[in-house]
């Protein structure tokens, strides 16, 4: 176990569906951070929060959202998603942002169909 | 911008070989570098991270090394073990403050 949780560990939604991921580090970090890991590709980061407020946005489609309400917690709000989407997407969290030492949840798998 | 990559994308050993895991980079500015385990289906394990000032750290049967000079990392295995089979990553960042970059990966798998 590495301190961070994710809920739920499988997800399969339609195009219209509304869902959201949650994330939970019980570590003490401030930084938390949304990855995605399609097949065949590299980890790709979607966006970072230090200390609650947002710091990174990798070009991330509208249709991904994401809050942290509190240090501990991360949410990734989904709407309208398309097959593509379809991915292992991963929360990770780390003391600060700049402590690249990250630790990483198991993941959640989306099916968008 | 920093580019990693992870050569052999898998790879088979038969049980108690030493083996050596490759990874390199692009931009030798790099401020550290960090070496996951990734189960199937699960998440990330971190294994070993190097800062830019280290050239190696040591778990167990594992060994990372960091040659900047050369853009290049390795992750020895000693003694490999069947429950050694998984996905190896290697990620780098070029400063405190901008994302790890991550490579595809090498599947391990170890045959008893």
């Amino acid at each position: 176990e590495t301190g961070v949780t994710q809920t739920p560990r499988h997800l399969v939604m339609g195009m219209t569906n509304k869902k959201s991921l949650k994330c939970e580090q019980h570590l003490g970090h401030n930084a938390m951070y949304w990855y995605k890991q399609s097949a065949k590709k590299p980890l790709e980061l979607m966006f970072v929060y230090n200390f609650k407020e947002q710091t990174e946005n990798n070009s991330v489609p509208s249709r991904f959202s994401p809050e942290c309400p509190n240090s501990s917690h991360l949410f990734l709000h989904l709407h309208t998603l398309q097959p593509e989407d379809s991915a292992l997407y991963l929360c990770a969290s780390s003391v600060r942002q700049g402590d690249n030492e990250q630790f990483f949840g198991p993941g959640t798998r989306l099916t968008v169909l | 911008k920093q580019e990693v990559t992870q050569i052999p994308a898998a790879l088979s050993v038969p049980e108690g070989e030493n083996l050596v895991l490759n990874c390199s980079f692009t931009d030798s500015a790099i401020y550290n570098l960090q070496w996951f385990r990734q189960d199937p289906g699960k998440g990330l394990t971190s294994l070993l991270l190097i800062q830019s000032s280290q050239r190696e750290q040591t778990s167990g049967r594992l060994n990372a090394s960091l040659d900047k000079s050369s853009g290049r990392s390795t992750l020895y295995i000693a003694a490999s073990q069947p429950g050694d089979s998984a996905t190896y990553l290697c990620a780098g960042a070029n400063s405190g403050n901008t994302p790890l970059v991550f490579g595809k990966g090498t599947r391990l798998s170890v045959i008893a």
